[in-house]
């Protein structure tokens, strides 16, 4: 089945820091892949949606010069947390897409991201 | 705006039970809604896609049906077991080109031995 590979799976930092995590697809060819951070016991909060080769479409209320997206090949997408703050910390979990816009997304297992 | 909603944060059943849950939405006519599960500090696993003219659908054990009159999907698990027990979240694709995903609040499901 689609396995997608998301890394580190925790990072504990401290403020100020850029964190950098990434999102493979491992056995499949990830057309769109999207970012999500989700709070305990909440539901997954969609963040950007990317395609590969193209600018991410960040979501309302989502800075996008705080979250750097990147999804230069058909296989990675990286998020980068810049300058991250307490108020960052959260878990953030990637997924990933082949094919029609109807397809299953494929999740990684997510960062539990802790700034201190 | 649109909004999703899950009958309740919580379901407690019995082990070889039924468990149904419910999705509803608000504000919007999707053409197609899914179902996945989530167990705690993982990411969620896709179950099913149900379409718009679609009425039912069955995995195994699993059964999803989607009204798009009343605005709801139902997800149902069969003879119930405590491996059933996890979070289960709806999504829907709210500009039906794959590009904007929207997920409920999720289920949290407890199946008692």
């Amino acid at each position: 089945g689609a396995v997608v590979s998301q890394h580190p799976s925790r990072v504990i930092c401290k403020s100020g820091t850029s964190v950098k995590i990434e999102c493979r697809s491992l056995d499949f060819q990830a057309t769109t892949m999207f970012w999500y951070r989700q709070f305990p016991k909440k539901s997954l909060m969609l963040m950007a949606t990317s395609n590969e080769g193209s600018k991410a479409t960040y979501e309302q209320g989502v800075e996008k010069d705080k979250f750097l997206i990147n999804h230069a090949s058909l296989t990675l997408s990286t998020l980068t947390v810049t300058s991250a703050h307490p108020e960052d910390s959260s878990f953030y979990i990637c997924s990933a897409r082949e094919g029609t816009s109807m397809g299953p997304q494929h999740f990684g297992d997510g960062t539990r991201l802790s700034i201190l | 705006s649109q909004k999703i909603e899950q009958n309740s944060e919580a379901l407690n059943i019995q082990e070889g039970k039924t468990a149904t849950l419910t999705c509803n939405y608000t504000n919007y006519s999707p053409a197609y809604l899914q179902w996945y599960r989530q167990d705690p500090g993982r990411g969620p696993v896709f179950l099913l896609l149900i379409r718009e003219n679609e009425k039912e659908k069955r995995k195994e054990r699993l059964k999803v049906t989607f009204d798009t009159t009343l605005k709801q999907s139902l997800f149902h698990i069969t003879a119930s077991q405590p491996a059933d027990s996890a979070t289960y979240l709806c999504a829907l694709d709210l500009d039906n080109y794959g590009q904007n995903f929207v997920f409920g609040p999720g289920t949290r499901l407890s199946v008692l031995p």
